[in-house]
């Protein structure tokens, strides 16, 4: 089946740094991916749905500038968490879609960002 | 606004017992209900679900839609502790675009 990877798997950073999660379909292309952001014992939250060579549209409440996400190509997109704060650690779990189906939506293993 | 709500939010169950999961849904435009199930890491597909009344099932796993009532619920029969996760429904926002609303999620623990 479909593989979807990301990078790294666990990261921590000092506040005000900032982060990269790289995030990778590995045989096939994807042309549509998602970022999700998820709370201890809470679901998942679209942050932002990202195609191939175009802005990324945030979802309300999701600030663009400190959730930079770039899908450079059909296989990769990132997603770099700016100047980052304690309130940002959470677990990052993109998704890719070749859309060719409503449910071919894999997802990631997750990053676990702790800001300390 | 577009929201998916899940009950219980946790149950503790035995092995051997049948759970029933709830999802109701309320979105502007309905295309597909998904459930998922999440263990350590990301979230594996079960069912995709788009017409009302059509069970769909896998072993010990099944799930209907209510596309009247909006609700979904996701059945697990003789339940073993590996079903021990958490079950996330997702309903489709957008027609045609992927993006999907996730409900809050049911944690179930199956005890031996």
């Amino acid at each position: 089946g479909a593989v979807v990877s990301q990078h790294p798997s666990r990261v921590i950073c000092k506040s005000g740094t900032s982060v990269k999660i790289e995030c990778r379909s590995l045989d096939f292309q994807a042309t549509t991916m998602f970022w999700y952001r998820q709370f201890p014992k809470q679901s998942l939250m679209l942050m932002a749905t990202s195609n191939e060579g175009s802005k990324a549209t945030y979802e309300q409440g999701v600030e663009k500038d400190k959730f930079l996400i770039n899908h450079a190509s059909l296989t990769l997109s990132t997603l770099t968490v700016t100047s980052a704060h304690p309130e940002d650690s959470s677990f990052y779990i993109c998704s890719a879609t070749s859309g060719l189906s409503s449910y071919e939506q894999y997802f990631g293993p997750g990053t676990r960002l702790t800001v300390t | 606004e577009d929201k998916v709500v899940q009950s219980p939010l946790s149950l503790v169950v035995h092995e051997g017992d049948t759970v029933t999961l709830n999802c109701s849904y309320e979105v502007t435009n309905f295309r597909s209900l998904l459930w998922y199930k999440q263990e350590k890491k990301a979230p594996t597909f079960l069912f995709m679900l788009t017409s009302s009344g059509i069970e769909k099932k896998s072993g010990r796993l099944s799930s209907i839609l209510d596309k009247k009532e909006l609700f979904s619920i996701l059945n697990i029969t003789a339940t073993q502790t590996g079903d021990s996760a958490i079950y996330l429904c997702a309903v489709e926002a957008v027609p045609g675009t992927y993006k999907y609303i996730f409900g809050t999620g049911t944690r179930l623990k199956v005890l031996a």
